[in-house]
This record gives C-alpha cells, sequence and structure tokens, in this order.
C-alpha cells in the first residue's frame, strides 16, 4: 500500500491565484481530513469528510473548498492565494471501524503565498 | 479549557538521560489515546497507542491516568534520534476527529 499520497510537494503561488491540492489514500479508509500547519505551531483542521459526498467544516475553513467524490480521492481547492495560506497542508486519512484507530499523515505539501 | 494540553517545552536533554512528558485532556469520556512523534519539516507519525493497562515498546513507556484525566510518556536511555516534537492524541467517544495537541519539543544532546 502506498498509504496516502499528496501532490504537489511544493508550491509558489502568487496573490489571487488558485490551486487544487491533491490527496488520495489506498486504505480504503472512510474518514479523510485536511490540516496546515504553521512554522512551530500546531496542526489546525480545515475540512474533514466521513465518506464519498460528505464534507463538513474544521476550525479554519475560509478560503478552502473540498470535496469527495470517491471513497479514495479528497481534493483541497484554494480560490484566491493569500499570503495568509502560506503553510504546510497534510492530508490525513483514519478507519471507521470505531475507536482506537490511528490516523495515517501524507508527506505534506508546502505551499508558499507571495 | 483546551481540549488536549500539552508543555510545548523545549526540553533539552543529554543523551543517556531519561525523559517524561505529560498530557491532560478534558473529556473523561475519551476512549483512545496515541502518542505521535513529528519530525522537523515532516508528517506526524504513530509512535504507540496508550493501553488503560500501560504499555512499553521498548525504551518508551506510556501511561494513562483515567482519574487525572491525563496520559504520559517516557523515554528511557535517550538517543540523539529521539529529538523531534511529540503530539498527545486523544479519541473523543463519538467523533470522527482525533484531537491534536499542539507538541511537546525534544531536542537530545550529545
Amino acid at each position: 500500500n502506498a498509504g496516502v499520497t499528496q501532490t504537489p510537494k511544493f508550491r509558489i503561488l502568487k496573490i489571487g491565484q488558485s490551486m487544487t491540492l491533491q490527496c488520495a489514500q489506498d486504505m480504503n479508509h472512510n474518514y479523510m481530513y485536511w490540516y496546515r500547519q504553521d512554522p512551530g505551531m500546531g496542526l489546525k483542521l480545515i475540512y474533514y469528510s466521513v465518506g464519498a459526498g460528505i464534507t463538513d467544516k474544521g476550525e479554519v475553513p475560509n478560503g478552502y473548498n473540498v470535496s469527495r467524490s470517491t471513497t479514495e480521492d479528497f481534493p483541497l481547492r484554494l480560490e484566491l492565494a493569500a499570503p495568509s495560506q502560506t503553510s504546510v497542508y497534510f492530508c490525513a486519512s483514519k478507519n471507521s471501524g470505531g475507536q482506537g484507530y490511528e490516523q495515517y499523515f501524507g508527506p505534506g505539501t508546502r505551499l508558499t503565498v507571495t | 479549557r483546551k481540549e488536549v494540553e500539552q508543555d510545548p517545552g523545549p526540553f533539552n536533554v543529554p543523551e543517556g538521560a531519561t525523559v517524561a512528558f505529560n498530557c491532560t485532556y478534558s473529556n473523561s469520556a475519551s476512549q483512545s489515546f496515541f502518542w505521535y512523534r513529528q519530525d522537523c519539516r515532516k508528517e506526524p507519525k504513530l509512535l504507540m497507542s496508550v493501553y488503560s493497562s500501560g504499555n512499553e515498546d521498548g525504551r518508551f513507556t506510556a501511561q494513562l491516568n483515567r482519574a487525572s484525566q491525563y496520559i504520559s510518556l517516557l523515554i528511557r536511555d535517550s538517543k540523539l534520534s529521539d529529538s523531534a516534537t511529540y503530539l498527545c492524541v486523544v479519541d473523543p467517544v463519538g467523533n470522527e476527529k482525533l484531537t491534536f495537541g499542539t507538541g511537546t519539543r525534544l531536542t537530545i544532546i550529545p
């Protein structure tokens, strides 16, 4: 299994540009998540999904959109990039079978908005 | 009160020493607990789950104290490679989202 994969690894955007961060998992996990992590800070949940067709906001959803058309994929869309969105973005997935299941993370996308 | 609280550190510890971190959680109904490790500029990875009876994995020991609502991580005979940020993670009952602490930064000094 490849686990959780993310593309691209790095990206530089100009203010106002748009982009989609890709995330895929091959573990048949129903739960998927997007976090951002600013330098020296903790993880902040942007959006999450408990299954195909279902998404919900986390604590910092403004400026982002998500979709979940398949179990495997959970892309994150930035419509109008702002310098405040400069961060490392991690996608994660988790088994929905109950308590005690760990969350698996992708390697991250490092985004700079200038 | 934050759902999960950790001392951010940094903890600067000489190689070979023993170091311990605590983490407190607010939801008394929480059932599952984990310690994750995050290296600089990398993704978090599971270090170990925390069981009610306590568990050990080599030099690492995790304990759960439900009465006082905290979990702990003990690292014995610390190595340079143990330098990382350690994240306390709680799985609240009936919630699809794990709750992550902000992490405790550990540096092992030669």
